[in-house]
């Protein structure tokens, strides 16, 4: 069982609201990912964290901003939500070695 | 521009066959190559990581083999059962960045 956990699982908020969306891991991973994903199409990275205080963006950033103050936390967070931020967000960790990368279960966000 | 293709058409196929889907890649020197699971409204689980120096790697009923001549993976599933039924990603990662990039994905369905 993967011991990333992302909350809320499901989401639904009206335009032009401020969402922060969480995400935590207790393995210790020094590295933590965001991706976007719509049905059947591939994950698009949003943002990335090498450890604390690192924050990297992605291709679909713009957006959005995260925040790594403990290595356990990376929330995403939305400054005010449009229609087309309607996706399934996932959020990831590794370690950065051969075992590949842990995802939680998405959180399903709906804007209208 | 780098690209992963992975056949869009669901595969179908009897319980008891083996599954195998294919992952190629474009504009890209990978260090290593991955495949995950992913159900439906559920994150990606990582199944199996096979570098570049390798030819092939098993897991149980699962085996992968990678060919950086051809730029080509491909992913066997044997005595499929219809629980094995379940979109497959393929990951690439250069190895350094630690930034996975991923395939759409292929969706097997086995049927009893």
């Amino acid at each position: 069982e993967a011991d990333i956990y992302q909350t809320p699982r499901y989401l639904v908020i009206g335009t032009g609201k401020k969402i922060t969306l969480e995400c935590s891991q207790t393995m210790g991973h020094d590295k933590m990912y965001w991706y976007q994903q719509d049905p059947g199409m591939e994950l698009h990275l949003i943002h990335y964290s090498y450890g604390v205080n690192s924050t990297e963006k992605g291709d679909l950033s713009s957006e959005s901003t995260v925040s790594r103050i403990r290595t356990e936390h990376f929330p995403l967070t939305l400054e005010s939500a449009r229609p087309s931020h309607t996706s399934q967000y996932l959020c990831a960790s590794s370690t950065g070695d051969s075992y590949g990368y842990t995802f939680g279960s998405g959180t399903r966000l709906t804007v209208v | 521009s780098q690209k992963i293709e992975q056949n869009s058409e669901a595969l179908n196929i009897q319980e008891g066959k083996t599954a195998t889907l294919t992952c190629n890649y474009t504009n890209y020197s990978p260090a290593y190559l991955q495949w995950y699971r992913q159900d439906p409204g559920r994150g990606p689980v990582f199944l199996l990581l096979i570098r570049e120096n390798e030819k092939e790697k098993r897991k149980e009923r699962l085996k992968v083999t990678f060919d950086t001549t051809l730029k080509q993976s491909l992913f066997h599933i044997t005595a499929s059962q219809p629980a094995d039924s379940a979109t497959y990603l393929c990951a690439l990662d250069g190895g350094g960045s630690y930034i996975p990039t991923f395939g759409r994905g292929t969706s097997l369905i086995v049927h009893p």
